[in-house]
């Protein structure tokens, strides 16, 4: 059975400071996704990363993904108000259709 | 536009009652799947679909159930409504090969009194 964990669960920041969520999963998977979901909204992808050693980054967020540990990390460089949301990691296994999800790390970026 | 089309955004029930959440997508992918969010516990698969005609349980799918008649349409049911169905439900969409991810819909908010 597939199981995505995340942490932190919950991160408060300052803005201008540099944070790392971790995601963890314990099967096999080349595929990792990040979304970011807004209060009362659906989910916005965010990142989608393919293959051992992928390397995405948009604006203040980059994300890695290690097939080999098992492990993704969402970057956050120079935190801002606007990036205040809850982060989501998934996984689908290499024959994919469904995701498993991590329980989401709810960021807050205080001023 | 182009994406994936979830109805009701809002919807409250009595215990017992039956209703159909429906979803639909424009972009002919093959996979298609249903979730629900509840607090603090992410989001869970309840079915699934790899095509038109194939549908299969997720992780939570005692008193839901699914056809997938069409590409374009997977219909979640809800036969006979408890109040630890209140949740939001979120379908879900992608091609094959899932090179930009998984598409979600806006979701449906579920409460059951």
């Amino acid at each position: 059975e597939l199981k995505v964990e995340q942490n932190p669960l919950f991160l408060s920041m300052q803005e201008g400071k540099n944070y790392t969520i971790y995601c963890n999963y314990s099967t096999t998977s080349d595929r990792l996704y990040w979304y970011r979901q807004d209060p009362g909204k659906s989910l916005e992808s965010l990142f989608v990363l393919l293959s051992n050693g992928a390397v995405k980054q948009e604006g203040r967020l980059m994300a890695s993904l290690d097939t080999k540990a098992r492990l993704s990390t969402l970057h956050i460089t120079a935190a801002v108000h606007d990036l205040s949301a809850t982060y989501f990691c998934a996984v689908d296994l290499t024959s994919g259709s469904r995701l498993t999800f991590g329980e989401g790390t709810q960021l807050t970026v205080n001023p | 536009n182009a994406g994936v089309t979830q109805t009701p955004k809002f919807q409250v029930l009595k215990t017992g009652q039956s209703m159909t959440l429906q979803c639909a997508q424009d972009m002919n992918h093959e996979y298609m799947s249903w979730y629900r969010q509840d607090p603090g516990m992410g989001l869970r698969l309840i079915h699934y679909s790899v095509g038109a005609g194939i549908t299969d349980q997720g992780e939570v799918p005692n008193g839901y159930n699914v056809s997938r008649s069409t590409t374009e349409d997977f219909p979640l049911r809800l036969l006979s409504a408890a109040p630890s169905q209140t949740s939001v439900y979120f379908c879900a969409s992608s091609p094959v090969d899932r090179v930009r991810g998984y598409t979600f819909g806006s979701g449906t908010r579920l409460t059951v009194v």
